[in-house]
């Protein structure tokens, strides 16, 4: 139980474009699903937490006009960025708590590679 | 807290020996800690998780050890594997609803065999 996908797994694109990532939960729903940011040899850092039916919230420092988030079911969050340029090239991994199981547990999906060329 | 560094802390482990990870957080709020095993290039795994009114707790293998007096938190793996070779992260998150984990360093653990 509690597994969440992420899709696609790698992306490559040109700057300027951009990149969509789906997150689901496959077995369970998840009323609160967040986004990170991995880079290389670094730890995990928290973008923003997407709420089902709401705004995301988002962390300091992170643009939401270029990181567009919609959650718009209880198993499925999207993170959007906009117009990437190079240094949006990432490892970007989102999780999912599991309402009916409470605590505060978060799954996480495999990640998604984005290079930005 | 959050990494900042470059340099993931190493630790080396001969196959078969136990293995202890140390994590020190900050925030003497936070009331539920989770341990995350990170395999290169895949997102973090569950390992264990312990609440801030308890300070020991055991899984298969695994051990975690909690100090709130100092704010120290530590895994053990027991009879280490090949397999265990990965990146450790500790998560830390304050109580109430909102639920945000704060990640710790991370440490590399290296399987010799």
């Amino acid at each position: 139980g509690a597994v969440v996908s992420q899709h696609p797994s790698w992306v490559i694109c040109k700057s300027g474009t951009s990149v969509k990532i789906e997150c689901r939960s496959l077995d369970f729903q998840a009323t609160t699903m967040f986004w990170y940011r991995q880079f290389p040899k670094q730890s995990l850092m928290l973008m923003a937490t997407s709420n089902e039916g709401s705004k995301a919230t988002y962390e300091q420092g992170v643009e939401k006009d270029k990181f567009l988030i919609n959650h718009a079911s209880l198993t499925l969050s999207t993170l959007t960025v906009t117009s990437a340029h190079p240094e949006d090239s990432s490892f970007y991994i989102c999780s999912a708590r599991d309402q009916d199981r409470g605590g505060k547990t978060q799954y996480f999906g495999p990640g998604t590679r984005l290079l930005v060329l | 807290g959050e990494s900042v560094g470059l340099h993931l802390p190493t630790l080396s482990v001969q196959e078969g020996d136990n293995s202890i990870i140390n994590c020190a957080y900050s925030n003497s709020a936070s009331d539920y800690f989770i341990w995350y095993k990170q395999e290169s290039g895949k997102g973090p795994q569950f390992i264990i998780d312990i609440r801030s009114n308890m300070d020991k707790r055991q899984g298969q293998r695994v051990t975690v050890l909690l100090n709130k007096t100092v704010k120290h938190l530590s895994l053990q793996i027991a009879a280490t594997q090949p397999g265990d070779s990965a990146v450790y992260f500790c998560a830390e998150t304050p109580s109430g609803t909102a639920s945000k984990l704060t990640f710790g360093t991370g440490t590399r653990l290296q399987v010799t065999l």
